[in-house]
């Protein structure tokens, strides 16, 4: 198993720019999420999904949207990338389950000038 | 929403020495409390974890002890060692569908 695959792992934009980053994990989780990290504020969650078809926002949605179409897919959009998204994002998937921990991806690296 | 606080924010102890890292959380409805690892450029990693049924669990050089009562949970760390220098995160769950993290404590074992 691949586990969960990020891509892509650096990337530099321009203010006003888009993008997607991608996820896919392959061991069959029901639950899958994104994270950015920044500096002493620890993990905050963007958007997470339950299920195929079923997607909800985390603590910091704004200016993030994301779609579940598969089991297997969770891509992440910036619509339209600001200086403030510069971070470290990460992917996650779990079972779902209670007492089930989250995996995390290697995490994409994202810089907005 | 769970607010999630950790502290201390950065911990330096001696090699061989212990350390601890509190978390507190607000939500009564959290039951699953896991602690991650992250070293420097990489992703976090599950070191240990406790369900709201369990009262401590130890792996090893690692202990997590839950108070449900007074919504804490603490990572201990005993006989230190230059490798477990990194950034430790707790977390906190309801149902295993939404994760809560504390801000993380950069830990420094001093050799």
């Amino acid at each position: 198993n691949a586990g969960v695959t990020q891509t892509p792992k650096f990337q530099v934009l321009k203010t006003g720019q888009s993008m997607t980053l991608q996820c896919a994990q392959d061991m069959n989780h029901e639950y899958m999420s994104w994270y950015r990290q920044d500096p002493g504020m620890g993990l905050r969650l963007i958007h997470y999904s339950v299920g195929a078809g079923i997607t909800d926002q985390g603590e910091v949605p704004n200016g993030y949207n994301v779609s579940r179409s598969t089991t297997e897919d969770f891509p992440l959009r910036l619509l339209s990338a600001a200086p403030s998204q510069t971070s470290v994002y990460f992917c996650a998937s779990s079972e779902g389950a209670s007492g089930n921990t989250i995996y995390f991806g290697e995490g994409s690296w994202l810089t907005v000038v | 929403g769970e607010n999630v606080e950790q502290h201390p924010s950065t911990l330096s102890v001696q090699e061989g020495d212990s350390a601890v890292i509190k978390c507190t959380y607000s939500d009564s409805a959290s039951n699953y409390f896991p602690w991650y690892k992250q070293e420097l450029g990489k992703r976090p990693q599950l070191i240990i974890d406790i369900r709201s049924n369990v009262g401590e669990k130890k792996d090893q050089r690692i202990a997590v002890t839950l108070n449900k009562t007074a919504k804490h949970f603490s990572l201990h760390i005993t006989e230190t060692q230059p490798e477990d220098s990194a950034v430790y995160f707790c977390a906190a769950s309801i149902w295993g569908n939404q994760f809560y993290f504390g801000t993380g404590t950069s830990l420094t074992v001093i050799p």
